[in-house]
């Protein structure tokens, strides 16, 4: 079982709606990552979060720590937020190592 | 501020030949990270470095694999012989120190092995 898991794999979503893509962990972290992947390989940072809830934009991203879980929400979505949306933990003890989920694949369709 | 640069962006070679892929991280950064994203997974790490010293090579194939960061700056990735299982987007990825710092990816290079 992968250390990091996350749901859905793949989400199709029409433009506006309200979007929500899940990361669950299994080990203990000291931070999680939300990143974003476009065609063609590059990756962004979306948000680093330690606890509680991080907004930017449309993007806001949840953690609860004792259940191990978080979540990256997106409001209004638009064609332009169709990308691989990957969940990447650091875990206790392993310094700036990242382990990664899958990724989520997002098409939001106009 | 310039970000973490990569090239080639693309490569396409036959199984057996060798490739080399050149990272340049953003100024200042003292790590410096090589992942493999092998197509529908998230990255793999493949090596660490701290500066011009390797922290983290365990999931690096070192019998075809290689990296090096000679002057701590930037680091070439290489891989000879290629095989066929090496078709992946390799990314580089940079951060101020080892500690809670943000890691910053370059836009990688897609190896397709033919």
């Amino acid at each position: 079982k992968n250390e990091v898991e996350q749901s859905p794999q793949n989400l199709t979503a029409q433009e506006g709606e309200f979007i929500t893509i899940n990361c669950s962990y299994s080990v203990g972290i000291s931070a999680l990552h939300w990143l974003q992947q476009h065609p063609g390989g590059g990756i962004v940072s979306l948000f680093m979060l330690s606890s509680g809830k991080k907004k930017h934009g449309r993007l806001i991203a949840t953690i609860n720590i004792q259940e191990k879980h978080s979540s990256l929400h997106i409001t209004a979505s638009h064609p332009r937020d169709s990308a691989v949306y990957i969940c990447a933990v650091r875990k206790n003890n392993a310094g700036n190592m990242l382990t990664f989920g899958g990724g989520t694949r997002l098409m939001v369709k106009p | 501020e310039a970000g973490v640069a990569q090239s080639p962006r693309y490569k396409i070679i036959e199984k057996r030949q060798s490739v080399a892929f050149w990272c340049n991280p953003i100024s200042g950064h003292a790590t410096l990270y090589w992942y493999q994203q092998i197509l529908g997974q998230g990255p793999k790490l493949l090596i660490q470095f701290q500066n011009n010293g390797v922290v983290d090579d365990s999931q690096l194939p070192k019998d075809r694999f290689s990296a090096e960061r000679l002057k701590g700056v930037d680091s070439t990735l290489k891989i000879q012989p290629a095989k066929l299982e090496d078709s992946a987007v390799y990314l580089c990825a940079s951060s101020l120190a080892r500690g809670a710092y943000e890691q910053y990816f370059g836009p990688g290079t897609r190896l397709t092995v033919t």
